[in-house]
């Protein structure tokens, strides 16, 4: 089955330090890849997406991701991050048509 | 504001009774879904719908129902089959199918069986 994997459950990281979250999915000939940021008790919102194109997305607060085939990943980084940041993100990946399938998600923790 | 509003927030139920989780949304989307979120393993489908008067199983449908009846509703039922219900459940609608992958989320509805 196809499935998408976030290595790391939490990442803790000081403020205005650099971060890398994880994200490995399955092999597939056609692939859309998101990652999506929970705030504590609230829903998903979608952060940035690669359906095609330029393999480097980036988003609204300085987020970027870039879709890698060959290593099937689509690691999600920030130079800089905020105490705003913590969060839990979520890597998901749609497989040749296929319903979302959501990693087990990693909570990233800025301290101060 | 256009959104997906889900109610209640928090909803506290006892071993052996039903309960009905709402989600109401206007942003005019054709297809809504339920999701299932535990600690550590990401959010699993429970059911889906693409159309008014027509629904799909996701992946962990069993103890679950749902309807609907209308395109801006889609409540989702727990029923006292489902024998571990505690959890956050979350409703989610999109444009079109689940193929372009871009989900609007309600902020979910905390369910904690006693």
């Amino acid at each position: 089955a196809q499935s998408v994997t976030q290595l790391d459950s939490q990442v803790p990281v000081f403020e205005e330090a650099p971060v890398e979250l994880r994200c490995n999915y399955s092999s597939s000939v056609s692939v859309y890849l998101f990652w999506y940021v929970q705030y504590p008790n609230q829903g998903l919102q979608l952060l940035l997406k690669y359906l095609s194109g330029s393999t480097l997305v980036e988003s609204i607060n300085g987020f970027e991701a870039e879709f890698n085939k060959s290593q099937t990943s689509f690691h999600l980084r920030k130079p800089s991050v905020h105490i705003s940041d913590t969060a839990e993100y979520f890597c998901a990946a749609v497989f040749a048509g296929n319903m979302l399938t959501f990693g087990g998600g990693t909570r990233l923790m800025v301290k101060p | 504001d256009g959104g997906i509003t889900q109610s209640p927030k928090y909803l506290f139920r006892k071993e052996g009774q039903n309960v009905t989780l709402s989600c109401e949304q206007n942003l005019n989307h054709d297809a809504m879904y339920w999701y299932r979120q535990d600690p550590g393993q990401g959010l699993r489908l429970i059911y889906y719908s693409q159309i008014v008067n027509d629904f799909q199983k996701g992946d962990i449908a069993e103890g679950y129902s749902v309807s609907r009846e209308k395109k801006e509703s889609f409540p989702l039922t727990v029923t006292s089959a489902q024998k571990n219900p505690t959890a956050f459940y979350l409703c989610a609608s999109s444009i079109v199918g689940l193929d372009t992958g871009e989900l609007f989320f309600g902020e979910g509805s905390r369910l904690t069986v006693l």
